[in-house]
């Protein structure tokens, strides 16, 4: 089954850009990964879709400031002109047909 | 709009159950797989359980299985966790979550969660 590693915290300036990453297990590196973002006290948020070759889709109200890419088993999460609201935990997730939903462990982010 | 409603949270003793339902709107329900996804105090997310559109499929994830059940009702547009056997560890926010894939996973809608507490 696939297995998702993220770092545990990323740190970052107020209104510079960050990237977060989503590493797949290997013999997984073409699997799809979704990110969703999680703010203090509030429910998770669908950000986007990723796919291996770089594509992404974003999801509904999500600021373009979020992006995406990827490169081999590594899935990327771009946060551009960082707002004081992006200070959140962000979770990438995966699935297939033996494990249902794989989420990988969460990168608290922190907005100085 | 896309609309996630749970309900059903509160506290439980310890071996007690506890059922959770999911309030959908603004989407065609049957046309969505569902999931419900957990998150304990000072942890990550951890997926429970799927279920497919039509609800031929259903997944738990292996601290769930043989405890809790998943159903859905499509005419209802609802689903419901049945959580019986309850232990501590089991104390998390409950949320009930939208899926793009034919069986399951792909999440991009969230509820906002119900709090179940497992304590004496």
């Amino acid at each position: 089954q696939p297995v998702l590693t993220q770092s545990s915290s990323a740190s970052v300036s107020l209104g510079s850009s960050v990237k977060l990453t989503c590493t797949l297990t290997s013999g997984h590196s073409h699997y799809i990964v979704a990110w969703h973002q999680r703010q203090p006290g509030k429910a998770p948020r669908y950000l986007m879709n990723l796919e291996g070759s770089g594509t992404y889709n974003r999801g509904s109200g999500v600021p373009d400031r979020f992006s995406g890419s990827s490169s081999g088993a590594d899935r990327y999460l771009t946060i551009s002109n960082v707002q004081s609201e992006d200070e959140a935990d962000y979770y990438c997730e995966t699935w297939d047909s033996n494990t249902p939903v794989v989420f990988g462990g969460g990168t608290k982010l922190a907005v100085l | 709009e896309v609309q996630l409603v749970e309900s059903g949270g509160g506290l439980v003793k310890p071996g007690g159950s506890l059922t959770l339902s999911c309030a959908a709107s603004g989407f065609t329900f049957s046309s969505y797989n569902m999931n419900w996804v957990r998150q304990a105090p000072g942890k990550g997310l951890e997926w429970v359980s799927s279920i497919s559109r039509s609800a031929s499929d259903i997944y738990y994830a292996d601290s769930v299985k043989g405890r809790f059940t998943t159903s859905r009702d499509n005419a209802k547009k609802s689903m419901y966790l049945q959580m019986n056997s309850l232990r501590a560890e089991d104390t998390a926010i409950y949320y009930c979550a939208r899926g793009l894939r034919e069986v399951a996973g792909n999440i991009d809608y969230w509820g906002q969660g119900a709090l179940v507490t497992v304590s004496a």
